[in-house]
């Protein structure tokens, strides 16, 4: 099945640094999505792209749709402790199964205060 | 509060049993998503329902059906189970009428333990 590949798996970081986070995959996709997941709930949706070389910010956090379809960037400016927790690429499998997610494998956000 | 609704939020059974998960998608929301979640696996599409019925299937397990009822409610039933069913089983929903713009929230999730 398609796999997305997500760098780095971790990241240890101090309070105020700037984070930077991909995904990548051997296809082409129509959107990708950003996801966090905070210990003990689901993942919550943080940025959604659907046009190559896209650039969309949500407050400190900016992501980017790449120009080949094949990738996504995702920066978190001036980390602050509640940054810390899963996160996750996403994007829309249209192959045998229309319209669901298939996600990366997340990348473990620690901040230090 | 995403307004997904999944019950219980633990569960733990032994090898061999039944059990039934939940979900209330938000209001308005046709379609539902469920997905598993484990350390060696991560995040994995299980079954959607649209609407009462079903409309994709993704890696799911023969031992493993659901079904979603007149009042949108989806419920996820694990039988046979073994060990590695083990994981946190989350269910999304959608309005589910435009599939590229279509953002899936997610509940809380339910965490499964086989003993």
């Amino acid at each position: 099945g398609q796999q997305l590949n997500q760098s780095p798996q971790s990241m240890f970081i101090q309070e105020g640094e700037d984070v930077s986070m991909n995904c990548t995959s051997s296809s082409i996709f129509n959107t990708w999505l950003w996801y966090k997941q905070d210990p003990g709930e689901g993942p919550v949706l943080l940025i959604a792209l659907y046009k190559a070389g896209e650039l969309t910010s949500n407050g400190r956090l900016t992501a980017q749709f790449g120009i080949t379809r094949k990738d996504s960037f995702l920066n978190i400016s001036a980390s602050i402790p509640s940054d810390v927790g899963i996160y996750f690429c996403a994007t829309l499998d249209y192959g045998g199964s229309q319209g669901n997610l298939i996600f990366g494998k997340g990348t473990k956000l620690s901040v230090k205060p | 509060d995403s307004g997904v609704t999944q019950t219980p939020k633990h569960l733990i059974t032994a090898t061999g049993q039944r059990v039934t998960l939940r979900c209330s998608p938000r209001s308005g929301d046709l379609s539902v998503y469920w997905y598993q979640q484990s350390l060696d696996q991560g995040l994995q599409f299980l079954i959607q329902y649209y609407n009462g019925e079903e409309r994709a299937k993704g890696n799911i397990l023969e031992r493993f059906s659901a079904q979603q009822f007149p009042d949108l409610h989806s419920e996820l039933n694990l039988s046979s189970l073994e060990l590695g069913d083990s994981a946190l089983y989350f269910c999304a929903s959608s309005v589910g009428l435009i599939l590229l713009t279509d953002t899936q929230y997610f509940g809380p999730g339910t965490r499964l333990t086989v003993l």
